[in-house]
């Protein structure tokens, strides 16, 4: 596609439940970023994804929280065991940085924004 | 501790008028600096990016300025519209080069 593809926009889920969030990123960046955004809040850095190197892994917040990025594309962020405090927008963002190299522009996605009950 | 710091409050400013925001850094030394813009409900949309051997970039009535002595990045819109309204985010590399890490943003609301 022409721009960054999240999916779901919008999901709801009961406390102790497992989600899954999918990005698409723009076809042939190399770099993939999550972020997540509370209300009112700042984007926080989650994970970053680099060609074929291990992922950044730092900004997971526990261990409830796992990414993986299939054949160098699409990514999933699950969320395991949801608690109230995961609600907020997360937020996906590719660019054509390569490793060691400046990250250049973002593009981001729209983002899935996740209440948890 | 590390930070990346704008101003919380929102920034109310006349149509015409120039708008200047600010992003303060401390613990840093990021090779470069961007700044995106947030309109609500959406994903950041990237405006510019300067590099740390960089004083000042512009676009349109957009000006950037970037004091590595004063870990300071100034944004500023002239002419200033109501179409501008919208957060202003700054980012940093920090860490490796390719990762980006964000201040909390500020809020920029042009009234005629």
């Amino acid at each position: 596609g022409a721009g960054v593809s999240q999916s779901p926009s919008n999901k709801v889920t009961e406390k102790g439940k497992d989600v899954e969030l999918r990005c698409d990123p723009i076809s042939g960046h190399t770099a993939l970023y999550w972020y997540r955004q509370s209300l009112g809040q700042g984007l926080e850095f989650l994970i970053y994804f680099q060609g074929n190197s291990a992922p950044d892994k730092s900004g997971l917040p526990s261990d409830r929280f796992s990414a993986e990025r299939t054949g160098g594309s699409v990514s999933t962020l699950t969320i395991q065991r949801t608690q109230q405090e995961d609600s907020a927008v997360y937020l996906c963002a590719s660019s054509q940085a390569k490793t060691g190299v400046w990250a250049g522009e973002l593009f981001f996605g729209e983002g899935s924004r996740l209440t948890v009950l | 501790s590390q930070k990346i710091e704008q101003n919380s409050e929102a920034l109310n400013i006349q149509e015409g008028k120039t708008a200047t925001l600010t992003c303060n850094y401390t613990n840093y030394s990021p090779a470069y600096l961007q700044w995106y813009r947030q309109d609500p409900g959406r994903g950041p949309v990237f405006l510019l990016l300067i590099r740390e051997n960089e004083k000042e970039k512009r676009k349109e009535r957009l000006k950037v300025t970037f004091d590595t002595t004063l870990k300071q990045s100034l944004f500023h819109i002239t002419a200033s519209q109501p179409a501008d309204s919208a957060t202003y985010l700054c980012a940093l590399n920090t860490g490796t080069a390719s990762k980006l890490t964000f201040g909390t943003g500020t809020r920029l609301q042009v009234t005629l």
